[in-house]
């Protein structure tokens, strides 16, 4: 059925580093695909998004490239601060709804 | 941001007593969703309505029921509590499916069946 696999966590970087969170789908269609972000306490937010093929989404220095060959979106930043810690969510939408990995927590350390 | 509430935010109920969480919305949204986030299952959907008084299940709506008599409130209620129960639910909004709108979350409902 249908499914999203990120990696698990937690991921621990010192700031400043290279950040990348590797999310995976199974393919039906052309999904479109989604990385959604949650801070403490608070519900999810949208981070970015990708409707196609080759798209890439991206958004606060986030970005993620939609590859259908490998049926992948992962997340990458090239240089992370304490304030992206968080939890991170990868979900692809089917029809009338979303279907979500089961997140990827990051802790970043000064 | 979305207008998007929930209430309560925090309750904490016995096993066997009925629940009802709300959410509310002020976006004239069509689609609202019921999420339940539990650790290491990232969110699985509950329940969700494409209209007034349209309502289908989702992954896990055992134990579960949904109402929408208006467009601005979705409540999910819990018949009689169970343990298995405690979680945290996410309301969500989405205008549209047809443009593969993202969907929009609500601050979280912490529930605890003791």
């Amino acid at each position: 059925g249908d499914s999203v696999t990120q990696m698990e966590g937690p991921v621990t970087l010192s700031e400043e580093a290279f950040l990348t969170i590797n999310c995976t789908y199974t393919a039906t269609g052309y999904p479109s695909l989604f990385w959604y972000v949650q801070y403490p306490g608070e519900g999810l937010q949208l981070l970015l998004k990708a409707t196609k093929a080759d798209d890439k989404g991206s958004n606060k220095g986030f970005e993620a490239t939609y590859r259908k060959e490998t049926t992948s979106f992962h997340l990458e930043k090239g240089s992370v601060q304490v304030s992206d810690s968080a939890v991170y969510f990868c979900a692809k939408d089917s029809s009338y709804k979303l279907i979500f990995g089961s997140g990827t927590r990051l802790l970043v350390r000064p | 941001d979305a207008g998007i509430t929930q209430s309560p935010r925090h309750k904490v109920t016995e096993t066997g007593t009925p629940v009802t969480l709300r959410c509310h919305q002020t976006e004239n949204h069509r689609y609202m969703y019921w999420y339940r986030q539990d650790p290491g299952h990232g969110l699985r959907l509950i329940h969700y309505s494409y209209g007034v008084k349209d309502t289908d299940k989702g992954e896990v709506s055992d134990g579960y029921s949904v109402s929408r008599s208006k467009t601005e409130d979705f409540l999910l209620t819990l018949e009689s509590a169970t343990s298995s129960q405690t979680s945290v639910y996410f309301c969500a909004i989405s205008e549209s499916i047809l443009r593969r709108d993202e969907q929009y979350f609500g601050p979280g409902t912490r529930l605890t069946v003791t």
